[in-house]
């Protein structure tokens, strides 16, 4: 089967640096994306990785490691705003994307 | 960037009416739409792949005759729940994605479906 873990929730402290984590076991691989989504809103876009390596964007960098089934998204100088749930989504060999549950990311001051 | 709009934001109905929810693509043409549901605290659920001028795919375990899903133009796709029953009160989401071999999907802002 397909299955997509990350951790269920984290807490940070703003102005600090966290990682969130994704693994993953797909039929075949087409990309990995993060999406942020905040309670009652739809995701909205982060990264799309589908190449191994650092894609670095601003306060936000992601990871893939195609071999490993892996990927992280890195957020520096963490700001309150960030407060909000990571979605990994991987897109298999149909072209169809799965989702992770989420990451629910807290922030405290 | 792509945007993408759903009318309505939320609605409530009584059990037993039937919704229909309207996802736009505004500056793009969406040859392929995506239907997604999110009950609270869990992730997003593919339940439909609609694809302009086609029946809709619908998902493992999504009843087609509940779903209805229409994809009459390349910027409307509209899902209608039919005779809603409050188990299908969730929040509702489409996306979209350009043509061609760009993966991005472009999200809604979603509807939250409360059904009394």
């Amino acid at each position: 089967g397909q299955n997509i873990d990350q951790p269920t929730e984290m807490t940070a402290t703003e102005g600090a640096i966290v990682q969130i984590n994704c693994t993953y076991q797909t039929s075949g691989f087409n990309g990995l994306f993060w999406y942020q989504q905040h309670a009652g809103e739809a995701p909205t876009f982060l990264s799309y990785n589908v190449l191994d390596g650092l894609e670095e964007k601003g306060r936000f960098s992601s990871f893939l490691s195609r071999s490993k089934g892996y990927s992280y998204l890195l957020l520096k100088e963490l700001q309150m705003k960030d407060s909000a749930s990571y979605l990994c989504a991987v897109m298999d060999s149909n072209y169809q994307l799965i989702w992770g549950a989420g990451t629910k990311l807290i922030i405290k001051p | 960037g792509a945007v993408v709009s759903q009318h309505p934001s939320w609605v409530i109905c009584k059990s037993g009416t039937s919704v229909k929810i309207e996802c736009r693509s505004l500056d793009f043409q969406a040859t392929t739409m995506f239907w997604y549901r999110q009950f609270p605290k869990q992730s997003l659920m593919l339940m439909a792949t609609s694809n302009e001028g086609s029946k809709a795919t619908y998902e493992q375990g999504v009843e087609k005759d509940k779903f209805l899903i229409n994809h009459a133009s390349l910027t409307l796709s509209t899902l209608t729940v039919t005779s809603a029953h409050p188990e299908d009160s969730s929040f509702y989401i489409c996306s979209s994605k350009l043509a061609g071999d760009y993966n991005e999907q472009f999200f809604g802002p979603g509807t939250r479906l409360t059904v009394l």
